[in-house]
């Protein structure tokens, strides 16, 4: 079974430039979840979506972030404009819609921000 | 408030001791427990999962884990450790909240020495 796949795995890019990060959850899950991780944060929940719905966003750190899930196959993250500071691991998960299934992470986009 | 706490942000073990991270959480209603554990450049994986039932489950990797009601733990063990189980522990929490999230805890890297 295909996991959750992110693109890129890595991005390099400078300050003030758009950002976007993409994400296929697996098939027939209900809930994806992005995140940040950062060696001073840790694992922070930015957001989160049930049936392509944002439900929560109070993780999102600024304006500047933004997250879409047009369809139940795809979603996306984007910063802009981008900052140092936003350097990071960023994961996306998924979930089917059960409190009691644990979350399957893609392998992250590592995010520097020169 | 839900919160999982990890109080240990390190441990070092040698290979072939025995292995036992702890994890807390606050939570008022039953518990989705979870541990997950995160390689280098990869994304977090399940390691075992609690929701009812027996107390102590088995996960992969010769990993278990114990849940304790009375004090609101849930640590894992290992009997013998070996090298490549070096990484980083998240402990977790599902919980309902509208929809539905999990709370991790800030995690335990385990360095694993000769």
């Amino acid at each position: 079974d295909a996991g959750v796949i992110q693109s890129p795995r890595h991005e390099v890019t400078e300050m003030g430039q758009e950002v976007t990060l993409r994400c296929k959850p697996i098939s027939g899950h209900d809930y994806l979840f992005w995140y940040r991780q950062t060696m001073m944060r840790g694992l922070e929940l930015l957001i989160y979506f049930n049936n392509n719905v944002p439900i929560d966003d109070s993780g999102m750190p600024e304006d500047r972030f933004s997250a879409k899930m047009p369809n139940a196959s795809f979603s996306t993250l984007k910063i802009q404009p981008s900052e140092p500071r936003d350097s990071a691991v960023y994961f996306c998960a998924s979930s089917p819609d059960r409190v009691d299934q644990p979350q399957h992470f893609g392998d992250g986009t590592r995010l520097s921000i020169l | 408030a839900q919160s999982v706490t990890q109080p240990d942000i390190h441990i070092t073990v040698s290979e072939g001791a025995s292995l036992e991270l702890r994890c807390n959480y606050s939570y008022g209603a039953t518990p989705y427990l979870f541990w997950y554990v995160q390689s280098p450049g990869q994304g977090l994986q399940l390691l075992l999962k609690y929701f009812s039932g027996d107390t102590l489950v088995q996960g992969i990797k010769g990993f278990e884990a114990e849940f304790k009601r009375s004090q609101s733990s849930f640590n894992l063990r290992k009997p013998s450790v070996h090298w490549s189980d070096a990484a980083e522990y998240f402990c977790a929490v599902g919980v309902r909240t509208g929809g539905f999230k999990t709370i991790f805890g800030a995690g335990t890297r385990l360095f694993v020495k000769a």
